[in-house]
């Protein structure tokens, strides 16, 4: 069975730029979380939602992230314009509401923005 | 501010020996708890969980024990192999908001041969 699937592994760009990080959840899950790694915070949680529908993003640093889910299939995290500090690697992770914790990871996208 | 704390950011244990990672938490409505593994390139993968009714979970090699009292819990690993070398990620969940899970800065675990 695919697991939860990531896009693109790695992005370089330049500061200024928009960035789109993508997510496609297993099959069957109806909870998305997207969160960032970073070596001083460990893992954050941005913004998670449930059937599609953005629950918390109290973690979503400013006004330059969002993120959308259209459909069960799909999310997408952007960050418009990117700076250096945006630097990281995010994660997209999905789950079935009502198993506490178990959650499924992609395999990330390292940003790198210089 | 960091409600899930773990503050060894490396541990080095020799194989067939123990490995004790641990876990502070400052929030006392945690109700669940969570260890997670990453591997270099990978995402991270549930490895055992515990509920504030119980104070162990024991899963084959490795055993959460949760002291509420405290606001710590640990991880212990025995014996360790070679592959338990990954960085372990403590979690943390509220009831209400179950599904959502707050980490800790991961401490990377060697195990030298």
């Amino acid at each position: 069975d695919a697991g939860v699937i990531q896009s693109p592994r790695h992005e370089v760009t330049e500061m200024g730029q928009e960035v789109t990080l993508r997510c496609k959840p297993i099959s069957g899950h109806n909870s998305l979380f997207w969160y960032r790694q970073t070596m001083m915070r460990g893992l954050e949680l941005l913004i998670y939602f449930n059937n599609n529908v953005p629950i918390d993003d109290s973690g979503m640093p400013e006004d330059r992230f969002s993120a959308k889910m259209p459909n069960a299939s799909f999310s997408t995290l952007k960050i418009q314009p990117s700076e250096p500090r945006d630097s990281a690697v995010y994660f997209c992770a999905s789950s079935l509401w009502g198993r506490t914790g178990e959650l499924f990871f992609g395999e990330g996208s390292r940003l790198t923005v210089l | 501010d960091q409600q899930v704390k773990q503050n060894s950011p490396s541990l080095s244990v020799q194989e067939g020996r123990i490995s004790i990672l641990n876990c502070d938490y400052t929030n006392s409505m945690f109700d669940y708890f969570l260890w997670y593994k990453k591997y270099p390139a990978e995402g991270p993968t549930f490895l055992i969980s515990i509920s504030s009714i119980k104070d162990k979970n024991e899963d084959g090699r490795f055993t959460v024990f949760l002291n509420k009292s405290a606001k710590h819990l640990s991880l212990h690993i025995v014996p360790s192999q070679p592959g338990d070398s990954a960085v372990y990620f403590c979690a943390a969940s509220l009831i209400q908001g179950a599904q959502k899970l707050v980490f800790g800065q991961g401490t990377r675990l060697t195990i030298n041969p």
